[in-house]
């Protein structure tokens, strides 16, 4: 079975251009996971799909990034204009259970690691 | 804000020790999770612990959940080399639907032969 895949591995861009992430979640998983690691700090929560929905979004920096899931298989996270402070590692990650949330396994992806310089 | 305070940040330690890795709170969490992650790949779940008081054991490796759920701890007995890596604890920080995980920063582990 394919784990969580993620597109690119790597992006380096400048500060003001755009730049899309894609995540391919494991197939049949219905909740797909944004998180984002910047330098010397804790992964943080971005935002939560289940199937195409925003479950939960609070997590969302600001109104640059946007986060979509079409038909409710990949997902991409798009950041327009990206800022210095956006650098980071970019991770995805999904889970099957709609259930149980306690018990849920999050399967994370390598990660794209954004630099914007 | 919920957060997570792990340490220590860094363990470097000779074969053969035993080691332990604290994540404290002043949160309660509804599940505490343990995630090994290796450079150039994400976290890979290790354990999930849920009631408090809960041990979990995988090889040399014990997990514990702290009795008010908020604290939870890691200890290696006999560390090996292939112990080296980073190790993460995630609290879950569910409310209905939602299934947000709060990190520690990390306890980047060093074993050496």
């Amino acid at each position: 079975e394919a784990g969580v895949t993620q597109f690119p591995s790597h992006s380096v861009i400048e500060k003001g251009q755009t730049v899309t992430l894609r995540c391919d979640p494991i197939s049949g998983h219905d909740n797909l996971y944004w998180y984002r690691r910047v330098m010397g700090k804790e992964i943080k929560f971005l935002l939560h799909f289940v199937k195409e929905s925003k479950q939960d979004e609070s997590g969302m920096p600001n109104n640059r990034f946007l986060a979509e899931r079409t038909g409710g298989t990949y997902s991409t996270l798009k950041v327009q204009p990206a800022e210095l402070e956006d650098s980071g590692v970019y991770f995805c990650a999904s889970s099957q259970d709609r259930e149980r949330a306690s018990t849920d396994t999050q399967y994370f992806g390598p990660g794209t690691r954004l630099t914007v310089l | 804000t919920q957060l997570l305070e792990q340490s220590p940040q860094f363990l470097s330690i000779q074969e053969g020790e035993n080691l332990t890795v604290y994540c404290n709170s002043s949160s309660v969490f509804s599940s505490l999770q343990w995630y090994r992650q290796e450079p150039g790949e994400g976290p890979v779940l290790l354990v999930t612990v849920v009631t408090g008081g809960e041990v979990k054991k995988l090889k040399r490796l014990t997990f514990q959940f702290g009795d008010a759920r908020k604290d939870s701890s890691l200890h290696i007995t006999a560390a090996q080399p292939g112990d080296t890596g980073l190790y993460l604890c995630a609290g879950g920080a569910f409310a209905g639907n939602n299934r947000k995980l709060i990190w520690g920063l990390g306890t980047s582990l060093a074993v050496n032969p």
